[in-house]
């Protein structure tokens, strides 16, 4: 079944101790995504990549970081999270990057808290 | 930059009834391509509906259909026939072509209630 995975799907943590959030796919897509979803506010690209190595800054950075060592991975790090970042994240993945015409899969989503 | 604009916080509909969720966009992009994603209070988000920039149809997917007006940059989602099962949250959402155009943009979302 083709799917994009993130785990964990909720965390409660504290201010300051590094947290992951893995997102996987199985669709062989190139393109690959992070929002955060904050009431009010709908979706924000946090940061997205094009391919292997090629990561790229979308608009809510701050404070994330991300890598992209392997097609199918795409790992959401908060090196230190503060209660800010307390928010539904969700990871995307889609094919043919250039063209504008693919809708992105989602994941089912991550609710961090972040105390 | 791209821009989505949802002017419609939440809606209300009563079953079986047909409603229209507002979107407008802004672009520079002269190709791109319009979305719409369901969100159900489960949380995951499923996509809908597609509509490319070039298409001279309107697109329709079964009970939704996309009224596209291009020249208004509108892209409003039709729901025929309401169901209790449609109440959930609606974006709206685009994706360009060039440089960061790329990315898909949502709009702020719209709460719809189905009543019985």
């Amino acid at each position: 079944e083709a799917q994009v995975t993130q785990n964990p799907r909720y965390l409660i943590t504290v201010t300051g101790k590094k947290l992951t959030v893995t997102c996987s796919q199985n669709m062989n897509h190139e393109y690959m995504s992070w929002y955060r979803q904050d009431p009010g506010l709908g979706l924000r690209q946090i940061y997205y990549s094009m391919n292997v190595e090629v990561t790229d800054k979308g608009d809510v950075p701050e404070g994330y970081k991300v890598s992209r060592k392997e097609k199918r991975n795409f790992p959401l790090i908060l090196e230190s999270p503060s209660p800010n970042q307390t928010s539904l994240y969700f990871c995307a993945s889609s094919s043919n990057r250039d063209r504008s015409n693919q809708p992105q899969h989602f994941g089912d989503g991550t609710r961090l808290s972040i105390l | 930059a791209q821009k989505i604009t949802q002017t419609q916080p939440g809606m209300f509909v009563q079953e079986k009834e047909a409603v229209t969720l507002d979107c407008t966009y802004d672009t520079s992009d002269q190709s791109y391509g319009l979305f719409w994603y369901k969100q159900p209070s489960s949380g995951e988000m499923i996509f809908l509906i597609y509509q490319g920039s070039y298409d001279e149809q309107n697109a329709t997917e079964g009970r939704y259909s996309l009224n596209f007006q291009k020249a208004r940059k509108s892209a409003n989602l039709v729901i025929s026939a309401s169901q209790l099962g449609d109440s959930a949250m609606y974006f709206c959402a685009m994706r360009g072509t060039s440089g960061s155009a790329r990315q898909l943009t949502f709009g702020s979302g719209t709460q719809l209630t189905v009543l019985p």
